[in-house]
């Protein structure tokens, strides 16, 4: 059973381009989480899908900045006219579903976005 | 309230040593606390986690202590080795959706 897969594990975009990083989640987990860390930060919540549904995405910033989790494939974390400042490691963590209780959250190794 | 304080920012400890890192945080609701271990260049992968209900867990040489009325946990890592090297992340979730993590600890292990 493969982990969570993330791709590409580096991506490098001039300003003003797109990035779109990819994850795909581990078989049977239907829930998926981003979160971006900056260098010498903790990882920061930005949002939290199910498949077709945006749950919770109190953390993306308004603007840029979109997600989704399509019925088939992966999930996708799209930035838009990317900014120095977007730099840093975007990781994807996936879940099963709840049943009732915490399940542990499966981190992927990452995708490291340098903005030039 | 939704921070999760943790320190130290780094450690170092001889190999064979206790390692201490601790985190405070503030909303109430929090109603699970892991802590995650981060080797450079991999992504998060729990370590050990407890809920406010216990005021101790241990597994191996990992051991969280969780202090309800403080609102403080901590972890302890017994006999030290290199390959402990690495940095810890505690982190905080309320009803098993997104975790906040604390800002991590840079450990070395001396040998």
């Amino acid at each position: 059973n493969a982990g969570v897969m993330q791709n590409p594990r580096h991506l490098v975009r001039r300003r003003g381009q797109e990035a779109r990083l990819r994850c795909s989640p581990m078989k049977g987990h239907s829930h998926v989480y981003w979160y971006r860390q900056l260098p010498e930060e903790g990882l920061k919540f930005m949002v939290y899908l199910q498949k077709e549904n945006i749950i919770d995405e109190s953390g993306m910033p308004k603007e840029r900045f979109s997600a989704e989790f399509p019925k088939e494939g992966p999930s996708i974390l799209r930035i838009q006219q990317v900014v120095r400042g977007d730099s840093a490691a975007y990781f994807c963590a996936s879940s099963p579903p709840d049943r009732g209780r915490f399940t542990e959250a499966f981190f992927g190794q990452g995708t490291r976005l340098t903005v030039v | 309230q939704q921070q999760v304080k943790q320190s130290p920012q780094s450690l170092i400890v001889q190999k064979g040593g206790i390692s201490i890192i601790n985190c405070a945080y503030e909303n109430t609701a929090f109603d699970y606390f892991p802590w995650y271990q981060q080797f450079p260049g991999k992504g998060p992968a729990l370590l050990i986690a407890i809920r406010p209900d216990v005021s101790e867990k241990k597994e191996g040489r990992f051991t969280i202590s969780f202090n309800k009325s403080a609102k403080q946990f901590s972890l302890h890592i017994m006999d030290s080795q290199p390959g402990d090297s690495a940095t810890y992340f505690c982190a905080a979730t309320r009803g098993f959706q997104k975790l906040v993590f604390g800002t991590g600890t840079r450990l070395l292990v001396s040998p």
